[in-house]
């Protein structure tokens, strides 16, 4: 049974540039959540994403938007990109309580 | 504003030793999940208490939980060199599905 897959693993991009980030939940989750971790902090609540709609949001802005797909798959859309969005993006998936987490993409703005 | 917030930030034990790491948070919960991260990859779910339970155990870890502090613990007992990673506490805020996760404590465990 294969866990949370993230893609890609790392990303480079400049500042102003758009960046679209890929999330294959766990099989049998329908629910998928983004989180930001910055270097040194723990993860910040991005948005969440259940029946292809965001359903909770948090302090980020609207640079910052997603997408689910019929089959629970989600991207995570970063546009205007800033040197201060370089950071490890996270995903995670449920059904019920528990929330589990993908590896991750590195995302690095020059 | 971070919710979760550890305590100490980082502890270092020789094999075998315990290791206790604390949690507080701020608001009502739903219920209080404990991960540990390794090398700033993903995180990896470890156990999860309901606001209306009071002690966990998963083989070796086990997780405290009061409500009325607002406070949870993590102890690992008979730690290893692989018990090595930053640990978080992610209080799920009540009536919505949102994890506020602290700073961490970053657990060394030398062999």
């Amino acid at each position: 049974d294969a866990g949370v897959t993230q893609s890609p693993t790392h990303l480079i991009k400049t500042r102003g540039q758009q960046v679209t980030l890929r999330c294959s939940p766990k099989s049998g989750h329908d629910t998928v959540s983004w989180y930001q971790q910055a270097l040194g902090q723990g993860p910040q609540f991005i948005f969440q994403y259940y029946e292809e709609e965001e359903r909770q949001r948090g302090n980020f802005p609207d640079r910052f938007s997603g997408h689910q797909f019929p089959n629970y798959s989600s991207e995570l859309n970063v546009n205007a990109l800033l040197l201060g969005d370089s950071a490890l993006y996270l995903c995670a998936s449920s059904q019920g309580i528990e929330q589990f987490f993908g590896p991750g993409t590195r995302l690095t703005v020059l | 504003s971070q919710q979760g917030e550890e305590d100490p930030q980082a502890l270092s034990i020789q094999e075998g030793e315990n290791a206790t790491m604390n949690c507080s948070y701020k608001t009502s919960i739903n219920n209080l999940q404990w991960y540990r991260q390794n090398s700033g990859r993903g995180l990896v779910h470890l156990i999860l208490i309901r606001s209306n339970e009071r002690e966990k155990h998963s083989g070796r870890l086990r997780v405290t939980l009061d409500t009325s502090k607002k406070s949870s613990s993590l102890l690992i007992t008979a730690s290893r060199a692989a018990d090595t990673a930053s640990y978080f506490c992610a209080p799920e805020r009540y009536n919505t599905d949102k994890l506020i996760f602290g700073t961490g404590t970053r657990l060394q465990v030398f062999p």
